[in-house]
């Protein structure tokens, strides 16, 4: 399958952590990445090749892998966080496929 | 610093073609291990990966798409493009280009265009 899955919605008390899932069979033979997307923005690279944080993401930010199924960490959830968020990878073809899309919200 | 600009209609009429010119500034589309591509998002969904091409001219396409589609590059203008054919309103979206890795970051995106919407009404 060339399908990644994510929960439509998440929340989180302001401080505290909260984790994104994201599965598809893809995941056990590439690596995923994970961008942020505020309204009306680009959508951001936060985390790629599984745990990997480009130059100016905070460190709050984090990924893991494990067979099929990927997540991303937020730790000490800020306020400016609120935002939907992607995972995305490749499959075999290569595609570039992404997931649904999860919107956290900062409570 | 790299910079991607989307630039073309943002009104096509239902059965046209949809064409639309990412440049490419502070950077050379002519770069091994990138490939650029066209990402869109309908209002108030998710992102769809469109195509791809590497700055040679090879070519992948979303198969959902590939009968309809056909990107290209122009290392000269440092500039790739994008035509879908027969667009109905369902193509209306906002359209990203973008780029990203090769191998086993294919699907490593990591420039964006800052995107423009494209709405496809009579």
């Amino acid at each position: 399958s060339s399908e990644l899955t994510q929960d439509p919605a998440v929340s989180v008390a302001l401080g505290q952590t909260v984790r994104i899932t994201c599965q598809g069979d893809s995941l056990r033979s590439y690596y995923v990445s994970w961008y942020q997307q505020k309204p009306g923005q680009a959508p951001l690279l936060v985390i790629y090749d599984k745990n990997n944080r480009p130059s100016g993401i905070p460190d709050r930010f984090s990924g893991s892998s494990s067979g099929n199924t990927a997540s991303l960490t937020i730790t000490g959830a800020q306020a400016e966080d609120e935002a939907d968020y992607y995972c995305n990878s490749r499959d075999s073809s290569p595609n570039v496929i992404f997931g649904g899309g999860t919107k956290v919200t900062v409570l | 610093h790299l910079q991607l600009q989307e630039s073309g209609p943002g009104l096509v009429k239902p059965s046209e073609t949809l064409s639309l010119t990412c440049t490419i500034s502070g950077g050379s589309i002519s770069i091994s291990s990138y490939y650029w591509g066209w990402i869109r998002q309908p209002p108030g969904k998710g992102l769809e990966w469109i195509a791809s091409i590497y700055y040679i001219g090879y070519t992948h396409y979303n198969s959902s798409l590939t009968s309809r589609v056909t990107i290209s590059v122009d290392t000269s203008e440092n500039q790739f493009s994008l035509k879908l054919n027969s667009v109905t309103a369902a193509d209306t979206a906002v359209y990203y280009c973008a780029r990203h890795g090769d191998h086993g970051d294919f699907g490593k995106i990591d420039y964006w265009g800052r995107g423009t919407l494209v709405t496809v009404s009579s």
